[in-house]
């Protein structure tokens, strides 16, 4: 069974950098039908795609959000990773891992991480 | 626009049927997922991008589009339906995702 599990700081401070990882278990990141994505929530409000890697390195983001992140892949740790620079309040939320696939015309995320929440605050 | 639209909230009657939808220009081109997310849970994949059941999903739950609007619907609500409900698709043309707003589903 596909296990996707993130990490990385649960606090983080205005104006620096959010660093998150996913370690996924039970399955191949290298995998050629899926992508890697991050999907986030504020509190109390709705679902917001980050974006998309590929084992690859291929990388799809958000346009809202593409300046300030970086999504990476480290296939020899069955792992990916986000970093999102020059955090503010609005950038608290509990954030999620989740294996897309990669064959279909309609984004399918269908494994998602447990969560993590993340806020930004001095 | 690759913005997607849903009702905030909809109530069912135990047992009865409930129809979900989501608008937006890209659903023209493009079906939409849908996931399902409980209070304090990560999302759940209900429905795929061809209105199927992912494995393990009731058979109560159904998917269908037409024109600009895809809908999910629970055919005989039961009271572990209660959830908000997201649905997802193309942004457009390129290879970017969109979320709904999602609807909260009351089961009375």
């Amino acid at each position: 069974q596909l296990q996707l599990q993130e990490s990385g700081p649960g606090l983080v401070k205005p104006s620096e950098t959010l660093s998150l990882t996913c370690t996924v278990s039970g399955g191949s990141i290298s995998s050629s039908s899926h992508y890697w994505g991050w999907i986030r929530q504020p509190p109390g409000k709705g679902l917001e795609w980050i974006g998309n890697i590929y084992y690859s390195g291929t990388t799809y983001y958000n346009p809202s959000l593409k300046s300030r992140v970086t999504i990476s892949v480290d296939t020899s740790k069955n792992q990916f990773s986000l970093k999102l620079s020059s955090v503010t309040a609005a950038d608290t939320a509990v954030y999620y891992c989740a294996r897309r696939i990669a064959t279909t015309a309609v984004p399918e995320f269908d494994y998602w991480g447990q969560g993590t929440l993340v806020a930004v605050s001095s | 626009s690759s913005e997607l639209t849903q009702d905030p909230a909809v109530s069912v009657a135990l047992g009865q049927t409930v129809r979900i939808t989501c608008q937006g220009d890209s659903l023209r081109r493009y079906y939409a997922s849908w996931y399902q997310q409980k209070a304090g849970q990560a999302p759940v994949f209900v429905i795929d991008g061809k209105n199927n059941r992912p494995s393990g999903i009731p058979d109560r739950f159904s998917g269908s589009s037409s024109g600009n609007t895809a809908s999910l619907t629970i055919t005989g609500a039961q009271a572990e339906d209660e959830a908000d409900y997201y649905c997802s698709s193309r942004a457009s043309s390129d290879n970017h995702v969109v979320f709904g707003g999602g609807t909260k589903l009351t089961v009375l």
